[in-house]
């Protein structure tokens, strides 16, 4: 059983429209990070959202933490080629260990 | 500044072999960490430190091994390869531990393959 599921976990979509990608979880975590990981590399960390309701903001990409700090959503708004990758979110948990979602593959088409 | 830093990048091995996979962060982090990521699955962990001498386990320890003698090097040992460890493992460092916010950085990883 998966601790923090991701969906959808493939997403296609053509270059201009909106996504979004969730984080859901039964359990209550300190923080949630997101990632984007590119083919043959490693995540690289987008954002860490660490209250209740958060909302954080980077160019096209929102990222928001539930109020309960059990879930996440991330949203990509006119979506472009360059944003193709995985994309993982991970929550922080006792002891400060990070437990990983799933991953959504998104590819965005010109 | 090299970040971190992880050899080798391809590995094949036969059933029963033993290897180590190096890591080493130049940033003078006391958090490392070793995950491996399989399709569908997400990043779990495998075994983490908090500082030089001290080691633990996480979600998948077994089969693997790991120390910390200094701060910038955490290798990976293998004791008898299977063909269920055939995996990309990330090496990882933070200042201290990621759950509590501070930026995670992952180095390029290791492709493994078991036979």
């Amino acid at each position: 059983t998966q601790l923090l599921e991701q969906s959808p976990q493939f997403l296609s979509i053509q270059e201009g429209e909106n996504l979004t990608v969730y984080c859901n979880s039964s359990s209550v975590f300190s923080s949630l990070q997101w990632y984007r990981q590119e083919p043959g590399e490693g995540p690289v960390l987008l954002v860490t959202v660490v209250t209740g309701g958060e909302v954080k903001k980077l160019k096209r990409l929102t990222f928001q933490f539930g109020d309960a700090r059990k879930d996440s959503s991330l949203h990509i708004t006119a979506a472009q080629p360059g944003d193709t990758g995985l994309y993982l979110c991970a929550g922080g948990r006792q002891g400060g260990k990070l437990i990983f979602g799933q991953g959504t593959e998104l590819s965005v088409k010109p | 500044n090299a970040g971190v830093t992880q050899t080798p990048k391809f590995q094949v091995l036969k059933t029963g072999q033993s290897m180590t996979l190096q890591c080493a962060q130049d940033m003078n982090h006391e958090y490392m960490s070793w995950y491996r990521q399989d399709p569908g699955m997400g990043l779990r962990l495998i075994h983490y430190s908090v500082g030089a001498g001290i080691t633990d386990q996480g979600e998948v320890p077994n089969g693997y091994n790991v120390s910390r003698s200094t701060t910038e090097d955490f290798p990976l040992r293998l004791l008898s390869a299977a063909p269920s460890q055939t995996s990309v493992y990330f090496c990882a460092s933070s200042q201290t531990r990621p759950g509590g916010g501070p930026t995670q950085y992952f180095g390029p990883g290791t492709r493994l393959l078991v036979l």
